[in-house]
């Protein structure tokens, strides 16, 4: 079974531009979350989605906005994009009820200059 | 509440040895405690976990200790090999809401 996959890999944005992320979870898994991680630290939440609706929302400005679409599959978009942004964006699915796992995706880099 | 500390930020060890990550918690709502494993340019990847009503779980050359009274959980790698060189995060949920991070160890695997 193919695991989390993310798109793009890597993306170069200048400072307030806007940036979508896309992400598909694992065949199955339902509930997709939402993770940005700065170099040298871990991953921080962003967001939560379970069938499309959203289940849990981390401490990020309104400029970071999510969706999930009926094949549970999500973007992220983020608008006016801030030096501070650059980072390392992580997908992870899991299946709700099953406490806790969630399975990450290779990330997509985001470099704002 | 909601922090995770994790130490060392760094550990060197010999191939062949103990490697000992620590964390600690302080919300006691936590109840799903799992380790992830990230090599450089790669998401983390799921290593082992345990749940609060077990003192200790063994996956292969990966133990999890889980002490409950001091809020405190600790991954043992046994027989470290190069292969295991990688950061390693601790991190905390409650249910199957949000993972809540540690700072991360960076673990080296002297050959």
């Amino acid at each position: 079974d193919a695991g989390v996959t993310q798109s793009p890999t890597h993306l170069i944005k200048t400072r307030g531009q806007q940036v979508t992320l896309r992400c598909s979870p694992i065949s199955g898994h339902k509930s997709v979350s939402w993770y940005q991680q700065v170099l040298g630290q871990g991953p921080q939440f962003i967001f939560q989605y379970y069938e499309k609706e959203e289940r849990g929302r981390g401490n990020f400005p309104d400029r970071f906005s999510a969706r999930q679409f009926p094949n549970y599959s999500s973007e992220l978009n983020v608008n006016a994009l801030l030096l501070g942004d650059s980072a390392l964006y992580l997908c992870a699915s899991s299946q709700i009820g099953y406490a806790g796992e969630q399975y990450f995706g290779p990330g997509t880099r985001l470099t704002v200059t | 509440q909601q922090q995770v500390k994790q130490s060392p930020q760094s550990l060197i060890v010999q191939k062949g040895g103990i490697s000992i990550i620590n964390c600690a918690y302080e919300n006691t709502a936590f109840d799903y405690f799992p380790w992830y494993q990230q090599f450089p340019g790669k998401g983390p990847a799921l290593l082992i976990a345990i749940r609060p009503d077990v003192s200790e779980k063994k996956e292969g050359r990966f133990t999890i200790s889980f002490n409950k009274s001091a809020k405190q959980f600790s991954l043992h790698i046994m027989d470290s090999q190069p292969g295991d060189s990688a950061t390693y995060f601790c991190a905390a949920s409650i249910g199957d809401q949000k993972l809540v991070f540690g700072q991360g160890t960076r673990l080296t695997i002297n050959p």
